[in-house]
């Protein structure tokens, strides 16, 4: 069973260009939460989505960013117009369920460096 | 507002002895409490978690304790291993829908010396 799948691994944009990251959950797994770590820092959630709906986006900046889990298809995070301060590692989680013991399954994640 | 802290960023303990890692939160909403280890260039690893009605979880060398009045939590590792150098964070969540996300303390960086 293939655990959580993010491409690209490693991507490199210029400022004002747009990033999309994107996420295949576990087999099984319909909950999607993305998650971001700034240099130093913990994980701070981002979006929480299920299949086609968005659940929680209280953790997403207002403007630039966006998210979608379709219903065929990875989960994709868009970030248009990219600055310096997006810099950073963004993970992606997948759960079963959002009842009970929250065992969230990590991807390895996709390293943004802006320049 | 940081509502999981993870104190101490570093520990560092001799191969064979207990690590024992420390986490305090601030939100009494918290229903899970969960521990994560990470390598670099990784994701995070589901450790161990532990419900808020319970004060102690035990799986292998891993048992995290639960403190509820305190509001504080500890993993302690025993016997320690090289292995187990990484970098280890605790995380908090509600009980459903929305209140599932994680929120993750900074992280404390384990070195167990051979």
């Amino acid at each position: 069973n293939a655990g959580v799948m993010q491409n690209p691994r490693h991507l490199v944009r210029r400022r004002g260009q747009e990033a999309r990251l994107r996420c295949s959950p576990m087999k099984g797994h319909s909950h999607v939460y993305w998650y971001r770590q700034l240099p130093e820092e913990g994980l701070k959630f981002m979006v929480y989505l299920q299949k086609e709906n968005i659940i929680d986006e209280s953790g997403m900046p207002k403007e630039r960013f966006s998210a979608e889990f379709p219903k065929e298809g990875p989960s994709i995070l868009r970030i248009q117009q990219v600055v310096r301060g997006d810099s950073a590692a963004y993970f992606c989680a997948s759960s079963q369920g959002s009842v009970g013991p929250h065992e969230q399954f990590f991807g390895p994640g996709t390293r943004l460096t802006v320049l | 507002d940081q509502q999981v802290k993870q104190n101490s960023p570093s520990l560092s303990v001799q191969e064979g002895r207990i690590s024992i890692l420390n986490c305090d939160y601030t939100n009494s909403m918290f229903d899970y409490f969960l521990w994560y280890k990470k390598y670099p260039a990784e994701g995070p690893t589901f450790l161990i978690s532990i419900s808020s009605i319970k004060d102690k979880n035990e799986d292998g060398r891993f048992t995290v304790f639960l403190n509820k009045s305190a509001k504080h939590l500890s993993l302690h590792i025993v016997p320690s291993q090289p292995g187990d150098s990484a970098v280890y964070f605790c995380a908090a969540s509600g009980d459903t829908g929305a209140n599932s996300k994680l929120t993750f303390g900074k992280g404390i960086t384990l070195s167990v010396r051979p």
